[in-house]
């Protein structure tokens, strides 16, 4: 089975410092991975995502992701944050059950910025 | 504008009652999913549908039932088998499984 995993349930940064929400994952065969947003009582939003190419993704809101082969890692980063990016983040891989791909997540990372 | 639908945003249910919790897509996606968010718990694969007219179970069907009769909808019912349905539901769809997911805002359900 493919999975993922958040190894921090929060992460806390300074306005304007670097931020990084770490990833990690198990993969058989060249891995899909995505990052998402979720904002309170809200639905998940896409930021980025890797397929293939280059290992540094860039996605929404300034946000960009490593990929790291020999890591098995799939770090989230933003070289400034902000407060706003205050938010609840989750990394996906779509895993393989008899003819479909599930998407599969894993906890959640809470980051909160402060002022 | 394309995307997904949930309603509605809060549920109040009393104990024993069955609740249905609606999800409409436009965006001509052929998988629809739906997950159950607790804190601390990330989400969690209630059921998932790949085409209309069948659905599979996820890792914690029971006290679900889902139905999927037209592409569009995936409405799920909570029923009252389900101990404890106090959570926030939310519903994805996805082209094809891997190419990136969309998701509705989300039902608060609560039961009282």
């Amino acid at each position: 089975a493919q999975s993922v995993a958040q190894p921090e349930d929060q992460v806390n940064v300074a306005e304007g410092n670097p931020l990084t929400v770490k990833c990690t994952y198990s993969v058989s065969g060249n891995p899909y991975l995505f990052w998402y947003v979720q904002y309170p009582n809200r639905g998940l939003q896409f930021l980025l995502k890797y397929i293939t190419g280059d290992n540094l993704v860039k996605g929404s809101y300034g946000f960009e992701a490593e990929f790291n082969k020999s890591q098995t890692s799939f770090h989230l980063k933003k070289p400034s944050a902000l407060v706003s990016d205050s938010a609840l983040y989750f990394c996906a891989v779509p895993d393989r059950s008899g003819g479909s791909y599930i998407p599969t997540f894993g906890r959640g990372t809470s980051l909160i910025v402060h002022p | 504008d394309g995307g997904i639908t949930q309603s509605p945003k809060y549920l109040f249910r009393k104990e024993g009652q069955n609740v249905t919790l609606s999800c409409e897509q436009n965006l001509n996606h052929d998988a629809m999913y739906w997950y159950r968010q607790d804190p601390g718990q990330g989400l969690r694969l209630i059921y998932y549908s790949q085409i209309v007219n069948d659905f599979q179970k996820g890792d914690i069907a029971e006290g679900y039932s889902v139905s999927r009769e037209k592409k569009e909808s995936f409405p799920l019912t909570v029923t009252s088998a389900q101990k404890n349905p106090t959570a926030f539901y939310l519903c994805a769809s996805s082209i094809g499984g891997r190419g990136g997911y969309t998701f509705g805002s989300g039902t608060r359900l609560t039961v009282v």
